[in-house]
């Protein structure tokens, strides 16, 4: 079935670590996007590709870095400069004027 | 930083009642407003989405009104059922960037 998957469903990071988060899809989206979801603040933007090898900061960029080297992935980083990692992430792609379809993201807590 | 504006935060019907989530904008740059469904532990899901040249829009239970002069609009969910019990959220879809930006969600929970 067509989709984007999110890896791993749930993730512990240790204090100054980096880790990475994978978003894979195979709907053939050129678009793609990271959000991050904090309890009572919707979902907000952190990254987002609209081709190949090309992406732009959202609105919570510090903290985060993201590659898209392939048109069906877009791994996002979180890394040890981002104080407040805990949060359910979310990774979501689509096409022209279509509608963003979402993963069922990445729940990261910090041990 | 854009803002879309969404309320309330919670909301509790009975069974067959027809709750009203509403959300409020001031960037006129935005051009395709969904709605999206969300369970735990899930992704949202698309319910419903509106462009700004129709006042209203009905998929099954689920309708749209939108007032461009208000820069508002509303998600009616008729004859609700427990099952619909769930986070909703708006967005609004920038016509620069590309990328949607997200009310703060209503937690909609229907009673038996």
């Amino acid at each position: 079935d067509g989709g984007i998957t999110q890896s791993p469903k749930y993730l512990f990071r240790k204090e100054g670590q980096n880790v990475t988060l994978s978003c894979e899809q195979n709907l053939n989206h050129d678009a793609m996007y990271w959000y991050r979801q904090d309890p009572g603040q919707g979902l907000r933007l952190i990254y987002y590709s609209q081709i190949v090898n090309d992406f732009q900061k959202g609105d919570i960029a510090e903290g985060y870095s993201v590659s898209r080297e392939k048109k069906e992935s877009f791994p996002l980083t979180v890394t040890s400069a981002q104080k407040n990692p805990t949060a359910f992430y979310l990774c979501a792609s689509k096409a022209g004027g279509q509608p963003q379809h979402f993963g069922d993201g990445t729940r990261l807590s910090i041990l | 930083q854009q803002q879309v504006k969404q309320s309330p935060q919670s909301l509790i019907v009975q069974k067959g009642g027809i709750p009203i989530i509403n959300c409020a904008y001031e960037n006129t740059a935005f051009d395709y407003f969904p709605w999206y469904q969300q369970f735990p532990g899930k992704g949202p899901a698309l319910l419903i989405a509106i462009r700004p040249d129709v006042s209203e829009k009905k998929e099954g239970r689920f309708t749209i009104s939108f007032n461009k002069s208000a820069k508002q609009f509303s998600l009616h969910i008729m004859d609700s059922q427990p099952g619909d019990s769930a986070t909703y959220f708006c967005a609004a879809l920038d016509t620069g960037r590309r990328a949607l930006t997200f009310g703060s969600g209503t937690r909609l929970q229907v009673q038996p």
